[in-house]
């Protein structure tokens, strides 16, 4: 019982590199969603998808790409990396969009350092 | 602005001391109210949706109630294994938009 897989679990990368975030869920979660995690700062959302083809903005988008081809797979892409985006990104699915009818479940995060 | 704000910041216990950590959150637009547990190097792990005020929900040693502006935690006599991070959220919205707070970091100790 996998839950919500994420890869790499740890990254180095210099600036202007980039590089992609893979999410993988096997629950046949329709809601996929990307939040980053900052010391003395809650999660915050940076995109989502509520099916396969259909992706949105949250919070904090710049600098980030998804995109969503299948159910299972939502893969964070970062276009030319920046210190900005040290972060740990964790990947969260649910059944449904309300999150009062289904909780997200997160995977355990991608710890990324942008030197 | 949605917002969510936590207190403590850091909470320091004996094994069997009971206390609170609270949530409070803006009320408009809101689409269920969420807690969390988040052990060092993991995902937040899911615990409770409250949906309106009143209500509360019991699982173990916690308890966790709602009122019309904020939430708390409630923890009766803790044990070692509950120390971790423990996370409040705020819906809004229809597709999972959660707005979370910084977090209570609860240390359990023997």
């Amino acid at each position: 019982n996998a839950g919500v897989t994420q890869t790499p679990k740890f990254q180095v990368l210099k600036t202007g590199q980039s590089m992609t975030l893979q999410c993988a869920q096997d629950m046949n979660h329709e809601y996929m969603s990307w939040y980053r995690q900052d010391p003395g700062m809650g999660l915050r959302l940076i995109h989502y998808s509520v099916g396969a083809g259909i992706t949105d903005q949250g919070e904090v988008p710049n600098g980030y790409n998804v995109s969503r081809s299948t159910t299972e797979d939502f893969p964070l892409r970062l276009l030319s990396a920046a210190p900005s985006q040290t972060s740990v990104y964790f990947c969260a699915s649910s059944y449904q969009s309300d999150p009062r009818d289904s909780p997200l479940h997160f995977g355990n995060g991608t710890r990324l350092t942008v030197t | 602005e949605d917002q969510v704000t936590q207190s403590p910041e850091a909470l320091r216990l004996q094994e069997g001391e009971s206390s609170s950590l609270n949530c409070s959150y803006t009320v408009s637009g809101l689409r269920g109210l969420f807690w969390y547990r988040q052990d060092p190097g993991k995902g937040p792990e899911f615990l409770f949706t409250l949906y309106s005020a009143g209500e509360e929900k019991e699982k173990e040693r916690l308890k966790a109630t709602l009122t019309k502006k904020e939430s708390f935690l409630h923890i009766t006599a803790p044990k070692p294994e509950d120390s971790a991070t423990y996370l409040c959220a705020r819906g809004s919205g229809t597709a999972s938009k959660l707005t979370f707070g910084t977090g209570t970091r609860l240390q359990v100790t023997l």
